[in-house]
């Protein structure tokens, strides 16, 4: 199975709404990711998790919580966004968090009202 | 701000036809390149991690090269199909910061194959 799901497929949002975005590996991977992309833009790295703990947050702000509950999950929780902030998120996975391979998902597609 | 740049930015072939386009990024601190394809609605596809200066990787009627010391990988399609339409992004990854190994993506080239 090479496969990383995304639920749900699409979102809208208000900006007093808290939602979250939920990724789901069963590879066995330890390095999970999430980018955000917006239109014509390549995919921005967000935050990456290497065995459960946090390891790199690119300035992101505080109104994205990410939560990596165990090695096959990867949540990121929303409060108070901007309508600047809709994009699509993409989750990824990979071996390790040393440059291996990175599977994507399909991404949420997110529109903040 | 790494910076890494794809051309064209678009590309449109005729069936049978065969192409390529180029990824070039920072030739200092370089780790891997990696190159993905994403169809729309579906999610980026990883097709090729590129490591060695002088690599060649290939699948298919796809493959790639790298000269880490000039900063640029090109992808070839050898006799284009129309399921070959995708946008193909490079990614480079940069060892500079300890063990934070970050992919920098390119804006991605999109390939259009007419039949």
């Amino acid at each position: 199975d090479t496969e990383v799901t995304q639920t749900p497929k699409h979102l809208v949002m208000g900006m007093t709404n808290k939602k979250s975005l939920k990724c789901e590996q069963h590879m066995g991977h330890r390095a999970m990711y999430w980018y955000k992309q917006k239109a014509k833009k390549p995919p921005e790295l967000m935050f990456v998790y290497s065995y459960e703990k946090l390891s790199i947050n690119e300035s992101v702000p505080s109104r994205f919580s990410p939560e990596c509950p165990n090695s096959s999950l990867l949540n990121l929780h929303l409060h108070a966004l901007q309508p600047e902030d809709s994009a699509l998120y993409l989750c990824a996975s990979s071996q390790d968090d040393r440059g291996k391979t990175q599977y994507f998902g399909p991404g949420t597609r997110l529109l903040v009202l | 701000i790494l910076n890494v740049e794809q051309s064209p930015q678009s590309l449109h072939v005729q069936e049978g036809d065969s192409t390529n386009f180029t990824c070039s990024f920072p030739s200092s601190n370089f780790y891997a390149l990696h190159w993905y394809r994403w169809e729309t609605a579906k999610s980026p596809e990883a097709l090729f991690v590129m490591t060695l200066n002088g690599d060649e990787k290939k699948k298919g009627r796809i493959s790639a090269t790298l000269n880490t010391k000039e900063g640029y990988s090109y992808l070839y399609i050898k006799g284009s199909q129309p399921e070959d339409s995708a946008t193909y992004l490079c990614a480079f990854m940069d060892a500079s910061g300890g063990s934070n190994y970050k992919l920098t993506f390119g804006k991605g080239t999109l390939l259009t194959v007419n039949p």
